[in-house]
């Protein structure tokens, strides 16, 4: 499968915490994404890194990449209740037009 | 702007029976995807079309098909419906423009949740 991973799978933190999630990777890419989910709905853009960039902030977000490890994390910087969601990560392969998309953290922000 | 749209929200159907999905795209977007997603396997790639052509497609055996019309509206078709069928089946646009990577990103519609009995 070319599909990423993200780890941990589930996280837990209280509100005002910062919450780090990890994603792996297998192929060559053109740029790395992170989407967020709520509980049945659709998947919502929060930024792009292009692979040769190897940090980037967008608000309370910090992405870093590295491709020699194909990884990146996603970090959320004192988080909140409404950060409550699944995160998933979604890599754009250097040839073709799909992407795809690792298993998700399952993130839960605690009043 | 209006986002994507996919209809019907909810779908149940039984074992045998085909179902056909709708998904709108943004207006402009000529690209649109499918993904399944269940709880097990996450989001699975399903195929993608682009001027009504299908570009790529995922691993899904040939009962999953689908179109995309003139106007970038895009349907899929399950035929002969089967349990493991049973999943949150997403849309996707893109706006196309070579050369400018911020213009990959995906935007989603809510979904269709297809249930299977």
């Amino acid at each position: 499968s070319q599909q990423g991973e993200e780890d941990p799978q589930a996280l837990s933190i209280q509100e005002g915490e910062n919450a780090t999630m990890n994603c792996s990777y297998k192929t060559s890419i053109n740029n790395l994404q992170w989407y967020r989910q709520n509980s049945g709905r659709g998947l919502v853009h929060l930024i792009l890194i292009r692979s040769n960039e190897r940090e980037k902030h967008s608000g309370r977000l910090r992405v870093t990449l590295d491709t020699s490890k194909k990884s990146s994390s996603l970090l959320i910087t004192a988080s909140r209740a409404a950060d409550t969601a699944s995160y998933f990560c979604a890599t754009g392969a250097i040839t073709g037009n799909q992407f795809y998309f690792g298993t998700g953290t399952s993130l839960t922000v605690i009043p | 702007k209006a986002g994507v749209t996919q209809t019907p929200r909810y779908l149940i159907k039984t074992r045998g029976q085909q179902v056909t999905l709708s998904c709108s795209p943004i207006s402009g977007h000529r690209s649109v995807s499918w993904y399944q997603q269940t709880p097990g396997q996450g989001l699975q790639f399903l195929f993608e079309y682009f001027s009504e052509t299908q570009r790529n497609k995922g691993n899904f055996p040939g009962r999953f098909s689908g179109r995309q019309f003139s106007n970038s509206r895009s349907e899929m078709n399950v035929s002969t419906l089967e349990l493991g069928d049973s999943a949150l089946y997403l849309c996707a646009s893109k706006l196309l423009a070579t050369g400018d990577s911020t213009n990959e990103k995906l935007f989603f519609g809510s979904g269709t949740q297809l249930s299977v009995l």
